[in-house]
């Protein structure tokens, strides 16, 4: 295990649903991230929160609400999502501070189809 | 913003031969750059990293090289196993304000065949 775990690993959900995806970190990381993988492209950047504000949203639909309430937990809400969100959505965590590398600790990820 | 270019997408290879897989960024600032490997159905893990103050890296059969002004680097795998079998995913930052905001290359599918 790395330390981050996300719930649920499968989701499936009509286009008109609201469900949310979970992300926690055991590992006092001071950052965290979701990223959205497709098919055939680059892990893209969604959402990062560093110290609990967030500091980078790369202009994703606001379809995607992120929320987090702590350190160690990070909540990516979905409402009216399209077929073509449909992905594996990833959170990670890091330390960064001085000489740690702030490498990215990923979780296991939670795969989502939107009918 | 950052743009990373990954290639090829796909690589087969024979046992015991090296596999070579190249990355180029656009971002002149970008100070560290990661190898992540993702094996079907497992998240990324990091296998290896290089920082732009240093110009190789190696780790047993892994090693990394930087051209900062070429704006190139590379992972090269001697020895390939079929366990090396996975998609990589190379990586670029400036590691900056207190987190890592990594920008992916589209990654490259190995196949190492016994």
């Amino acid at each position: 295990e790395t330390g981050v775990t996300q719930t649920p690993r499968h989701l499936v959900m009509g286009m008109t649903n609201k469900k949310s995806l979970k992300c926690e970190q055991h590992l006092g990381h001071n950052a965290m991230y979701w990223y959205k993988q497709s098919a055939k492209k680059p892990l893209e950047l969604m959402f990062v929160y560093s110290l609990e504000e967030r500091v980078e949203n790369n202009s994703v639909p606001s379809r995607f609400s992120p929320e987090c309430p702590n350190s160690s937990h990070l909540f990516l809400h979905l409402h009216t999502l399209q077929p073509e969100d449909s992905a594996l959505y990833l959170c990670a965590s890091s330390q960064f501070s001085g000489a740690n590398t702030g490498e990215l600790f990923f979780g296991e990820g939670s795969r989502l189809t939107v009918l | 913003g950052e743009n990373v270019e990954q290639h090829p997408s796909t690589l087969s290879v024979q046992e015991g031969d090296s596999a070579v897989i190249k990355c180029t960024y656009s971002d002149s600032a970008s100070n560290y750059f990661p190898w992540y490997k993702q094996e079907l159905g497992k998240r990324p893990q990091l296998i290896i990293d290089i920082r732009s103050n240093v110009g190789e890296k190696k780790d047993q059969r892994i090693a990394v090289t930087l051209n900062k002004t070429a704006k190139h680097f590379s992972l090269h795998i001697t020895e390939t196993q079929p366990e090396d079998s996975a998609v990589y995913f190379c990586a670029a930052s400036k590691g900056s304000g207190g987190y890592n905001k990594l920008i992916f290359g589209a990654g490259t599918r190995l196949a190492v065949h016994p």
